[in-house]
C-alpha cells in the first residue's frame, strides 16, 4: 500500500520567516494530495490541495508543490506567524474509497 | 458550518471494558472514517463506511468494530478495551461526490485504557 514519509518531526521558525514543511510519498500513480494543520486540542483541518496533473498551487500564504517525478511535496507558508504554530500533515489519496494515507506530521513552532 | 461531533472530549475506561465512541455529522456526507492518532505515529485508519450498514477494515483495525445503523452517525466499538488502545481518537467524513476529497474532523476523543 502507499506509505508518506516525514522528512522532519519538528521545525522552529522565527515570525515572518517563510516556512518548508516536506513530504514524499511512494506510489507512483497517486494523484491527489492534501495537506493538513493540526492545533493543539483539534482536529485536522484542510489547508490546500493538490491533483497529479499541477506541479504547484497557491493559496492565501501558502503554496504547495509537487514533484511526481521524486515523488516529492511541500508545504510552504509566507510569513510565517505564531498562529501558524501546529502540526502539519500531509495525505494522499488511495485508489477506490477515497481513503488518505497520513503522514507522520511535522510539528511548526514559530517564535516572536 | 460544517460539523463534525464526537461525544466525548476524554474518556477514562478499566482493561476489559466494552467501549463505545460516538461520531455524528451533519453534511450529509456519505463516507465516514475512524481514525487513531498517537504520537509520532501520525493518523492510522482503523475503519471507514462509505454507506449506511457498509463497513470497510482500514489498517488497523483488529480489536475494534463499528456500526453504521444511520448516514449521519459512526460507532467505534472496543470490545474489550486493553492498555494498548490508549490513544487520540478521530472521526472524519467526506462525499465521494465533491471535487476534492476533502476529510471532515471532528474534535478528537482521547481515551485512556488503566
Amino acid at each position: 500500500g502507499e506509505s508518506v514519509g516525514l522528512h522532519l518531526p519538528t521545525l522552529s521558525v522565527q515570525e515572518g520567516d517563510n516556512s518548508i514543511i516536506n513530504c514524499a510519498y511512494s506510489n507512483s500513480a497517486s494523484d491527489y494530495f492534501i495537506w493538513y494543520k493540526q492545533e493543539s486540542g483539534k482536529g485536522p483541518q484542510f489547508i490546500i490541495d493538490i491533483r497529479s496533473n499541477m506541479d504547484k498551487r497557491q493559496g492565501q500564504r501558502v503554496t504547495v508543490l509537487l514533484n511526481k517525478t521524486v515523488k516529492h511535496l511541500s508545504l510552504q507558508i509566507a510569513a510565517t506567524q505564531p498562529g501558524d504554530s501546529a502540526v502539519y500533515f500531509c495525505a494522499v489519496m488511495n485508489s477506490g474509497y477515497s481513503t488518505l494515507t497520513f503522514g507522520k506530521g511535522t510539528m511548526l513552532l514559530v517564535s516572536p | 458550518d460544517v460539523k463534525v461531533t464526537q461525544s466525548s472530549r476524554y474518556l477514562v475506561k478499566r482493561t476489559g471494558e466494552k467501549v463505545f465512541l460516538e461520531c455524528v455529522q451533519d453534511m450529509d456526507h456519505e463516507n465516514m472514517f475512524w481514525y487513531r492518532q498517537d504520537p509520532g505515529l501520525g493518523l492510522r485508519l482503523i475503519y471507514f463506511s462509505y454507506d449506511v450498514k457498509m463497513k470497510e477494515k482500514g489498517d488497523i483495525p483488529e480489536g475494534y468494530s463499528v456500526s453504521r445503523e444511520k448516514k449521519e452517525r459512526f460507532s467505534l466499538i472496543l470490545e474489550s478495551a486493553s492498555t494498548n488502545q490508549t490513544s487520540m481518537y478521530l472521526c472524519a467524513s467526506s462525499s465521494p461526490g465533491t471535487s476534492t476529497h476533502e476529510q471532515y474532523f471532528g474534535p478528537g476523543t482521547r481515551l485512556t485504557v488503566t
